[in-house]
C-alpha cells in the first residue's frame, strides 16, 4: 500500500473550512484514499473514501487531484466536535487483504 | 445493533500473565482486525481474519495469537504479557464489499 504525507497539526477556527492535505505520490491504480478520525481515545471513524473522483457525504468532501498523487479532506463548517486526529490511508480496493496502515495523521484543532 | 464491543475496557496485567482481549460485532461482518496503538503513534496491524476459520499475522503478531471459530467473535490472546505490551488495543470489522472500518472503543491494558 501507498505511504502518505501528512502535516503533523492544523488549526481552524470554528465555522470556518477546515482543508487537510494529504500527499500520496506513490499511490496505484487501483488503490483508494481513505479518512479517518480519531477523537481523543476513541476508536478511529471511518470519514469518507475515493478513488478518482471527489466525493461528498454528510460529513466531508474529499478532493483528489487529477494525478491522484495528492488529496485534500474537508470539512466546510468546522465545530469543535471535529477536534481530532485525521489519518489519509491509502489502500487496495475491497476484496483484498484486509488491512488499514496508519500514520501519525494530522491533529486539528478547532477553536472559538 | 451495538457495532463492535470490546471487553474489558481496562486492564493491569503482571509480566508474565495471559489473558484474552475479547471483540465481538453484531453487524455479520467477514473482516476483523485487532491493532495497538502507543502513544502519540498511529495504529499497528497486530492479526486480521477475513472470515471464520481464517486468520492472519499483520505488521506487529509477535506475542499474540487469535482465533476466528464464529463470524461474530475474535478473540486476541496474550501468551506472556510484556511491558512492552502496554498499549490500547482496537478492534474493527467491515463487510467484505464494505469500504469503511467500524472500530471499537478500545481496551486500555498495562503491564507492569
Amino acid at each position: 500500500d501507498a505511504k502518505t504525507t501528512q502535516p503533523t497539526s492544523m488549526d481552524c477556527a470554528e465555522g470556518r473550512a477546515a482543508n487537510l492535505p494529504c500527499n500520496h505520490s506513490t499511490i496505484s491504480g487501483n488503490e483508494y484514499v481513505y479518512w479517518y478520525r480519531q477523537i481523543h481515545s476513541q476508536g478511529p471513524q471511518y470519514i469518507i473514501h475515493g478513488l478518482k473522483n471527489n466525493e461528498t457525504n454528510e460529513m466531508a468532501s474529499l478532493i483528489i487531484t487529477e494525478d491522484r498523487k495528492s488529496s485534500t479532506l474537508i470539512l466546510p463548517h468546522a465545530t469543535l466536535r471535529d477536534t481530532a486526529v485525521y489519518y489519509c490511508i491509502v489502500r487496495g480496493p475491497t476484496g483484498t487483504a484486509s488491512k488499514l496502515t496508519f500514520g501519525t495523521g494530522t491533529r486539528l484543532q478547532v477553536t472559538l | 445493533n451495538a457495532g463492535v464491543t470490546q471487553t474489558p475496557k481496562f486492564q493491569v496485567l503482571k509480566t508474565g500473565q495471559s489473558m484474552t482481549l475479547q471483540c465481538a460485532q453484531d453487524m455479520n461482518h467477514e473482516y476483523m482486525s485487532w491493532y495497538r496503538q502507543d502513544p502519540g503513534m498511529g495504529l499497528r496491524l497486530i492479526h486480521y481474519s477475513v472470515g471464520a476459520g481464517i486468520t492472519d499475522q499483520g505488521e506487529v503478531p509477535n506475542g499474540y495469537n487469535v482465533s476466528r471459530s464464529t463470524t461474530e467473535d475474535f478473540p486476541l490472546r496474550l501468551l506472556s504479557a510484556a511491558p512492552s505490551q502496554t498499549s490500547v488495543y482496537f478492534c474493527a470489522s467491515r463487510f467484505t464489499g464494505g469500504y469503511g472500518y467500524t472500530f471499537g472503543s478500545g481496551t486500555r491494558l498495562t503491564v507492569v
